[in-house]
């Protein structure tokens, strides 16, 4: 079966320090790949996608993902962290007609 | 703006009594989605809707029901046979019927059921 795998429930880092966010999928097939961020009680947004093309893909607030075939993954960075990033950020992939499968999240944390 | 709206934000039931929740889009998205999270769990689909007056069961319809009557409209219905309702509802649309469209989320519905 298809799966979306996000390393790590939790992270944490200071402000100003790389934020690195794992997202692996399972199948070779080229999927689309999606990040998304949720904030306290609100809905999700999306960060970023892939489709096609260039494989490092760059979205809102500074967050960036590469798409690694080989490696089935789509890690989330951003260079440096700010506070206002504290949220959770989920994976979601697609094989097309297929549905959307989405991570179980990874809730950020960042201290000052 | 256009956007989803959900409705209403906090909701309280007491356990065996039947609940709508409200989703309004004016997007004029074709598919819309209703999913289910718990804290841990991610997002699990409940039900579907690629086109007016058509739906299909997602991972967990079991207890649910819904209907799309006009495209903007895609309310959930949490029946007495949902065995743990309590959970945070989210709605959500896209601009076509595949799923290599982002999608647009509303702000969820938190139920409560004692």
């Amino acid at each position: 079966a298809q799966s979306v795998t996000q390393l790590g429930s939790h992270v944490s880092v200071s402000e100003g320090a790389l934020v690195l966010l794992r997202c692996n999928y399972s199948s070779s097939v080229p999927p689309y790949l999606f990040w998304y961020v949720q904030y306290p009680n609100q809905g999700l947004q999306l960060l970023l996608k892939y489709t096609t093309g260039a494989t490092l893909v760059k979205g809102i607030n500074g967050f960036e993902a590469e798409f690694k075939k080989s490696e089935t993954s789509f890690h989330l960075t951003k260079p440096s962290a700010h506070m206002s990033d504290a949220a959770e950020y989920f994976c979601a992939v697609s094989w097309g007609t297929d549905k959307l499968i989405f991570g179980t999240g990874t809730r950020l944390q960042v201290f000052p | 703006d256009g956007g989803i709206t959900q409705s209403p934000k906090y909701l309280f039931r007491k356990e065996g009594q039947n609940v709508t929740l409200s989703c309004e889009q004016n997007l004029n998205h074709d598919a819309m989605y209703w999913y289910r999270q718990d804290p841990g769990q991610g997002l699990r689909l409940i039900y579907y809707s690629q086109i007016v007056n058509d739906f299909q069961k997602g991972d967990i319809a079991e207890g649910y029901s819904v209907s799309r009557e006009k495209k903007e409209s895609f309310p959930l219905t949490v029946t007495s046979a949902q065995k743990n309702p309590t959970a945070f509802y989210l709605c959500a649309s896209s601009t076509d019927r595949h799923y290599n469209s982002p999608l647009h989320f509303g702000n969820g519905t938190r139920l409560t059921v004692t």
